[in-house]
């Protein structure tokens, strides 16, 4: 059964570094998101992306933080200058159209020291 | 603006015994609602939805969850438990007929004991 996949499954790194967090969606989906979850609180969305570009992005989503599609299989969250606040349980989904199910990854835990 | 309250954090289980998981939303709009599972160190699963058409909604694994828009709930229940139900458990909702963005609860932990 297809799923969605995420590297790595833990992320260290230290403040004020950036980091990249990847994901595979499903081949033939169409909508990627990403959402995350700080120890303790609810998941919280990000962003959607379709066609290339943003389709939506929460008030979280400032500009420390950039989404790329930068092939047909990858799509990326990177976090610019991370800060302690930034660690958390990021989720990958992504779904074949945008009133689709979307299918959620395992997560990718980062933490910033 | 929309918004997902589980009224509880942990519910603890024999096995065999009926599962009921709690649920109140607000949405300004009719809204999708969802309930999603997480094993552990696995992604979210979609368990079931409810988009407008049937108020009572089968999903996966024998559960099953009703919407009520007088009581603004839509509670997860299963009549009988299995040790492999022992999961955290996510009500969802999203703008009626639209999934793009979800807004979660803040999970409920279920624990199934022999």
């Amino acid at each position: 059964e297809p799923e969605v996949t995420q590297t790595p499954s833990h992320q260290v790194t230290q403040m004020g570094q950036e980091v990249i967090l990847r994901c595979v969606p499903i081949s033939n989906h169409l909508y990627f998101y990403w959402y995350r979850q700080i120890l303790g609180q609810k998941v919280e969305f990000l962003v959607s992306f379709y066609n290339n570009e943003i389709s939506e992005k929460s008030e979280i989503f400032d500009d420390q933080f950039s989404v790329e599609r930068p092939d047909g299989s990858n799509f990326t969250l990177k976090i610019r200058s991370t800060k302690l606040e930034d660690s958390a349980m990021y989720f990958c989904a992504s779904s074949v159209g945008g009133r689709d199910e979307q299918f959620f990854g395992p997560g990718t835990r980062l933490t910033v020291l | 603006a929309q918004s997902v309250t589980q009224l509880d954090s942990h519910v603890s289980v024999s096995e065999g015994t009926p599962v009921l998981l709690r649920c109140n939303y607000s949405s300004s709009y009719s809204p999708s609602l969802f309930w999603y599972v997480q094993h552990p160190n696995k992604g979210l699963q979609l368990l079931l939805k409810y988009t407008s058409a049937a108020t009572l909604v089968k999903g996966i694994n024998g559960f099953e969850a009703e919407f009520k828009k007088s009581e603004t709930s839509f509670h997860l229940t299963k009549p009988s438990a299995h040790m492999s139900d022992a999961a955290e458990y996510f009500c969802v909702v999203s703008r009626a007929g639209g999934y793009n963005k979800l807004i979660f609860g803040a999970g409920t932990r279920l624990a199934v004991h022999p």
